[in-house]
C-alpha cells in the first residue's frame, strides 16, 4: 500500500484563523479523499479531491469553508477556514486506486481551535 | 445512509472470540473493515465484495451476506493487539452513479490479559 504523510500532525489555532493541511503520497493515486473525525466519533467524508478540477463536496461541507486543492496525483491540501472551536477534530486524508477500491488513510492532523 | 454496527463495545479476555456485525438498509457493493487504535489512523483489515470475493487480514475473518445486506467480522482467539475501535464502511452503487464509502459508528473492543 502507498505511504501517506500529513503535515502538520497537530496544531492549536485561534478562532477566526485558517489552517492548511497537506497530504503527500509516495506514489501516484487516482482517488484522494478528505475526512473529518470528531472526538469519539466515526469518519465523515468532507470531499473527494479531484486532480485538475474542483473537489466534490459532501452535504454539509462547502468550498468556502474547506477549500481543497489537488495539483497532481500525489499531493492534496485541505484548508480549514475561519475556524471555530467546533472545527476541532482529526482531519484525515485517504487514497485509493479507484472509487470502489480499498482506502488507505494518512496519519491524520489533530486540530484544536481555541 | 450510515451502516449500523453492533455491539457498541465488547470486552474480551485474551483467547476469547467475538463477532462484530454491520448491517445496511441498502444493497451493498462492498464492505470494508478497519481498526483504529487510540490516537492513530484507521488501518485497513479487509474488503468483501459483492459476488463473494474476499480479501483479508491473516488472523481475522469476515463474512458478507448480500441478501441480508450484512457483514460480520470474526475475532478468533483474540490477542491484546486486537484492542481498538473497529469500523465497517459500506459502499453502494445505484443507477449509473457511484456512491461513497460510509462508515458505521464503530465498535470498541478491549482485550484484557
Amino acid at each position: 500500500s502507498a505511504v501517506i504523510s500529513q503535515k502538520p500532525s497537530r496544531d492549536i489555532c485561534q478562532r477566526g484563523t485558517s489552517l492548511t493541511i497537506q497530504c503527500q503520497v509516495d506514489s501516484q493515486v487516482t482517488m484522494m479523499f478528505w475526512y473529518r473525525q470528531q472526538p469519539g466519533q466515526s469518519l465523515t467524508l468532507i470531499a473527494t479531491a479531484n486532480q485538475g478540477s474542483e473537489a466534490t463536496y459532501e452535504s454539509g461541507f462547502v468550498i468556502d469553508k474547506f477549500p481543497i486543492s489537488r495539483p497532481n496525483l500525489t499531493f492534496s491540501t485541505l484548508t480549514v477556514s475561519n475556524m471555530s472551536p467546533e472545527d476541532s477534530s482529526i482531519y484525515l486524508c485517504s487514497v485509493a486506486g479507484d472509487r470502489t477500491d480499498t482506502q488507505y488513510f494518512g496519519p491524520g492532523t489533530r486540530l484544536t481551535v481555541l | 445512509q450510515q451502516p449500523v454496527q453492533s455491539p457498541q463495545a465488547v470486552i474480551l479476555r485474551e483467547g476469547e472470540d467475538a463477532v462484530i456485525n454491520c448491517s445496511s438498509s441498502k444493497a451493498l457493493y462492498s464492505v470494508h473493515w478497519y481498526r483504529q487504535k487510540h490516537g492513530e489512523a484507521p488501518v485497513f483489515l479487509m474488503i468483501l465484495l459483492k459476488g463473494g470475493e474476499q480479501k483479508g487480514h491473516e488472523k481475522i475473518s469476515a463474512s458478507f451476506n448480500e441478501k441480508k445486506q450484512q457483514s460480520s467480522l470474526y475475532l478468533t482467539a483474540s490477542q491484546l493487539s486486537y484492542s481498538g475501535t473497529y469500523f465497517c464502511g459500506t459502499f453502494y452503487v445505484w443507477a449509473d452513479s457511484w456512491g461513497k464509502l460510509q462508515f458505521g459508528a464503530g465498535t470498541q473492543v478491549v482485550v484484557t490479559p
